[in-house]
This record gives structure tokens, C-alpha cells and sequence, in this order.
């Protein structure tokens, strides 16, 4: 299995500033023939399912605000949230469907 | 705009069979993927497997030989069948579209294994 894991494990930011969650797995998902990286961002508010975000480590999701940017390539991948908004506050999952689909551990994001 | 809905049973007994329905209520159930996707309480996800509407099943190598996934397109539902439960396998169970990008999940549905 590709192993993911992320950093940090929470953080706290204020309204309005940016956020940058970190993703990183265990082998490269990078496809070297369609030249895609293998990569999702999911946000799960408490008790709710999670959202997805992003795909293919930088393609948002229909309805996700511009404000959420995925990047990275390789084994090395970023969540940025540009400008904190309140409705933000969740934790933030990376999946990698490269191979068996796994997911990381999680980044809590709450608001300082 | 796909809706799914799990449903089953709450409380399971250690060593029987875990059995969830996930209802797709709108969209088509046709030419998609659905799968089932586990979260234990206050952790992180893990996959499950999916199943084509074709019949096609693809399972996690961890829970292989425990998991049946079946499909009936009538009734517009696919299910999760779970054998030999132990207090390991406590967890929300969603149900979500996608083979492995997951578009739309459901509500979840926590299982609690437990005599």
C-alpha cells in the first residue's frame, strides 16, 4: 500500500490569512504516460461526510471556491487556502488513487 | 445532483455479518462506480472497495476475504455485506460514488460492533 501522511497534524489560523496543509506519499503517483498525479483533498466538517476539493493534485472540484489550490507533484503535495474564511475550519484529508485507494491521517484547521 | 442514503442496522454482534444498503435516490446508477468507505470513530478513512455497474467488484486486500459487494440496479441500491465483525471493524460506513475519486458520499451510518 502507498502509505500517506501529512503535516502538519493541526494549525490554527486567523481569519483572512493563508492556510497551507502538506501531503506526502510513501512512492511517487506521479503517471509518467498522462503525466497526472494521482491525488485528492477532501474537507470533513464534524459530523458531516467528507467534500472533495480537489483531483488530480490541482483540478477543483465544481462549486469549490478559487480560494483552494492544490499543488505538488511526485511524492510531495500542498493544500493551500488562500485568505481564511470561518466556514474553513474542518480537517483536511489527501488520498492518493494511484494504486488502492489511501488516504492520510488528517490536518485539523481551526481558526486562532 | 446524485443522493445517497445508507441504512442497516446500528449494533452489530462480534463474529456476524455486518449488512448496509446505500440507496441511490437520484441520478443515474448506471455507468458509475459505488463504493463503500470507513471511517472509525475519530479516525482516519479507509477504502473498501467498489463495485461497477456491471458487476465489476474490486475490494481493499485487507478486508478481501471478509467483503461482498452486490449491486441491484431495480431498486436502485448497492450493498455492503461484512463477515466475522470484530470490535475493530466500529466504524461510520459511507457509501460514495466514484472508483476512486469520490464525488458524492452519503451520511454515513455508524456500526458498533459490541455483544
Amino acid at each position: 500500500d502507498i502509505v500517506m501522511t501529512q503535516s502538519p497534524d493541526s494549525l490554527a489560523v486567523s481569519l483572512g490569512e493563508r492556510a497551507t496543509i502538506n501531503c506526502k506519499s510513501s512512492q511517487s503517483i506521479l503517471n509518467n504516460s498522462n503525466n497526472k498525479n494521482y491525488l485528492a483533498w477532501y474537507q470533513q466538517k464534524p459530523g458531516q461526510p467528507p467534500k472533495l476539493l480537489t483531483y488530480w493534485a490541482s483540478t477543483r472540484d465544481s462549486g469549490v471556491p478559487d480560494r483552494f489550490s492544490g499543488s505538488g507533484s511526485g511524492t510531495d503535495f500542498t493544500l493551500t487556502i488562500t485568505s481564511l474564511q470561518a466556514e474553513d475550519v474542518a480537517v483536511y484529508y489527501c488520498q492518493q488513487y494511484y494504486s488502492t485507494p489511501t488516504f492520510g491521517p488528517g490536518t485539523k484547521l481551526d481558526v486562532k | 445532483q446524485v443522493q445517497l442514503q445508507e441504512s442497516g442496522p446500528g449494533l452489530v454482534k462480534p463474529s456476524e455479518t455486518l449488512s448496509l444498503t446505500c440507496i441511490v435516490s437520484s441520478g443515474s446508477i448506471s455507468s458509475y462506480y459505488w463504493t463503500w468507505i470507513r471511517q472509525p470513530p475519530g479516525k482516519g478513512l479507509e477504502w473498501i472497495g467498489y463495485i461497477y455497474y456491471s458487476g465489476t467488484t474490486n475490494y481493499n486486500p485487507s478486508l478481501k476475504s471478509r467483503v461482498t459487494i452486490s449491486l441491484d440496479t431495480s431498486k436502485r441500491q448497492f450493498s455492503l455485506k461484512l463477515t466475522s465483525v470484530t470490535a475493530a471493524d466500529t466504524a461510520v460506513y459511507y457509501c460514495a460514488k466514484g472508483m476512486d475519486i469520490f464525488d458524492y458520499w452519503g451520511q454515513g451510518i455508524l456500526v458498533t460492533v459490541s455483544s
